[in-house]
């Protein structure tokens, strides 16, 4: 499966956009780009996903570039509860989900 | 409905001490995962069980650790003569056939 870069922190305003940024330059035809979100002390939870088009769902919205080696996660009006480390993941199926380091979001009042 | 459970929630051990780690997937799913996450770390991948098929153990760090899954549901990991650099977070996942895992709260373990 590809491997995924993120940035490690992002700070954002409460109420407003928060814009996490994926880059998988070398994603393969077949693999997905996945989004979980991971709470101090709670396991991963699971955010959205999506292949070619862009994906919304009551959590968030998947922007996948065209050439599809770059995504970005968006919350359209973040919350403190949604201080987390957020991870991007690539896969195609099978076993492993690589979860790498992530980025860790901090939502500020 | 229940969700993902995991017993104990924190465990301390001594060192050279076994331990084992319980898992309880949600109901009907299939797909059984564990890993591990290190202080500060992202989650590193251990072993993958799905149906009746032999597990993917290729995440294993060593041979001190090993999993079982028995009736397709409850699964334990078992880590043998435990070392400082055991102590983590171990998290179960499971899936039913969708893309999407759902995870438990983890075990707190911390080798002294």
């Amino acid at each position: 499966d590809a491997k995924t870069t993120q940035p490690p922190s992002m700070d954002c305003a409460e109420g407003r956009a928060a814009n996490l940024p994926c880059n998988h330059s070398t994603i393969s035809g077949n693999e997905y780009v996945y989004w979980y979100r991971q709470i101090h002390s709670q396991g991963p939870q699971y955010i959205i996903h999506g292949l070619k088009n862009n994906e919304t769902n009551e959590m968030a919205s998947l922007i996948i570039t065209e050439d599809r080696k770059s995504s970005t996660l968006i919350l359209p009006h973040a919350t403190l509860r949604d201080t987390a480390v957020y991870y991007c993941i690539v896969r195609a199926g099978g076993n492993q989900f690589y979860f790498g380091t992530g980025t860790s979001l901090t939502v500020i009042p | 409905g229940a969700g993902v459970s995991q017993s104990p929630s924190n465990k301390v051990t001594e060192k050279g001490k076994d331990v084992e780690l319980r898992c309880d997937p949600i109901s009907g799913h299939t797909a059984l995962y564990w890993y591990r996450q290190s202080l500060g770390q992202g989650l590193e991948f251990l072993i993958y069980f799905q149906g009746n098929s032999a597990p993917d153990k290729s995440g294993l760090p060593s041979d001190r650790f090993s999993a079982e899954r028995t009736g397709g549901s409850v699964s334990t990991l078992t880590i043998q003569r435990t070392q400082q650099e055991d102590s983590a977070v171990y998290l179960c996942a499971s899936n039913g056939g969708r893309e999407t895992q759902y995870f438990g709260p983890g075990t707190r373990l911390l080798v002294l």
